[in-house]
């Protein structure tokens, strides 16, 4: 067990919907990341929150949106949802926005 | 996206033998990370690389940051069937005024007992 904890663990919904998917970070990590896994696929960086402010962007999709709460809680907001969008989502912590990340056990989102 | 490339890209071996794997990119990272995914898992992490040259071991698990800075590799001696998964390599680079985190495609790792 990591510490990192996603909610909830599986999710279906329609295409054109909006789904919202939680993260809370390991006690005292401050740094918070979110990553989309494909079927089959490597790990594509999406957004890096750290102490409530954005710090890094990857490939994120302007559909997509996140946000870090005050108490470091994290979640990631996808609209418009296409099919493409199925895949397995996977937030991360570290103490540092330069330290190794922990990774949380991932939120698998079906569009149908 | 961007990835490192990771080889090989799969590889069954049998229990008890040797493996080796690594991560090549055409950027400089300052930190190469290694990390293990079993099915509907998340990624956990296995070595964590600082400097250029650093040799780092963890059980039966060595990885080691390239002097280029552009390569990493991870040995896991003795294999055994629990072994079985899929092998990330993940790079930090410093771009457009922030870090950010590249993953390599995997290695699917099978070891036959």
């Amino acid at each position: 067990d990591s510490g990192v904890t996603q909610t909830p663990k599986h999710l279906i919904t329609a295409t054109g919907q909006r789904v919202t998917l939680r993260c809370s970070p390991r006690s005292g990590d401050l740094s918070v990341y979110w990553y989309q896994q494909s079927l089959d696929q490597g790990l594509q960086f999406l957004i890096q929150y750290y102490n409530g402010e954005e710090r890094a962007k990857g490939n994120i999709l302007e559909r997509f949106s996140a946000q870090q709460f005050p108490d470091l809680h994290s979640e990631l907001n996808l609209s418009s949802l296409e099919l493409g969008d199925s895949a397995l989502y996977f937030c991360a912590s570290s103490v540092a926005g330069v330290n190794e990340q922990f990774f949380g056990p991932g939120t698998r989102l079906t569009v149908l | 996206g961007q990835q490192l490339n990771q080889s090989p890209q799969s590889m069954f071996i049998q229990e008890g033998e040797d493996v080796s794997m690594n991560c090549t990119s055409s950027s400089i990272f300052n930190t190469w990370l290694w990390y293990k995914q079993d099915p509907g898992e998340g990624p956990v992490l296995l070595i964590a690389l600082y400097k250029a040259g650093e040799l780092t071991s963890n059980g039966r698990l060595t990885a080691q940051f390239g002097i280029t800075r552009k390569d990493s590799f991870l040995n896991i001696s003795a294999s055994i069937p629990s072994d079985v998964g899929i092998y990330f390599c993940a790079g930090q680079e410093w771009t457009s005024g922030t870090y950010k985190y590249i993953f390599g495609t995997g290695t699917r790792l099978k070891v036959l007992a």
